[in-house]
């Protein structure tokens, strides 16, 4: 089994829509990193979090460590927001597969 | 700042022939750490360096290794390159211990 598991695996929906991603984990973790990939290759660090929420823009991570379990939502979804997104423990040595997000216009 | 680089961005190798890719982390970054990723695993860690000292190494075999150099760039090798080993390596580049990190493009390897 995975340390981390991403759901959905894949999400299509339409612009506008709001987004949830979610990630669980198996582990005691002291912090939580989200990332972007778009096609292409090139990985953005979204957020790194320990607790609570944080937001930038449209987007916002909630982290819940004693229920190993963290999200990601976006607001007001865009086709721009297309992307692999990814979430992994802070260390860098443990991610999950990805979510692949695609956004209809 | 200039952000991470990995040379080359793409190459094509045969079976049994041997690579060496490299990276150059964010100026004052002393932490690059190398990942395999491939559409079935997702993004796996390889190995960790931290002022020239692997402080962390994946599940990988033999045939994967390492290095950093000094100024902290760092290199890395696939010896005996088999099909399986065609993916997109990332390099990732901070400052500390748990700070963000921050990813190169990659380097595509395709092994035919």
């Amino acid at each position: 089994k995975n340390e981390v598991e991403q759901s959905p695996q894949n999400l299509t929906a339409q612009e506008g829509e709001f987004i949830t991603i979610n990630c669980s984990y198996s582990v005691g973790i002291s912090a939580l990193h989200w990332l972007q990939q778009h096609p292409g290759g090139g990985i953005v660090s979204l957020f790194m979090l320990s607790s609570g929420k944080k937001k930038h823009g449209r987007l916002i991570a909630t982290i819940n460590i004693q229920e190993k379990h963290s999200s990601l939502h976006i607001t007001a979804s865009h086709p721009r927001d297309s992307a692999v997104y990814i979430c992994g423990f802070a260390d860098g040595l443990t991610f999950g597969k990805g979510t692949h997000l695609i956004i209809q216009p | 700042k200039a952000g991470v680089t990995q040379t080359p961005r793409y190459l094509i190798k045969t079976r049994g022939q041997q690579v060496t890719l490299s990276c150059s982390p964010i100026s004052g970054h002393r932490s690059v750490s190398w990942y395999q990723q491939t559409p079935g695993q997702g993004l796996q860690f390889l190995f960790e360096y931290f002022s020239e000292t692997q402080r962390n190494k994946g599940n990988f075999p033999g045939r994967f290794s390492g290095r950093q150099f000094s100024n902290s760039r760092s290199e890395m090798n696939v010896s005996t390159l088999e099909l399986g080993d065609s993916a997109l390596y990332l390099c990732a580049s901070m400052a500390g211990t748990t700070d963000t990190q921050y990813f190169g493009p990659g380097t595509r390897l395709t092994v035919l």
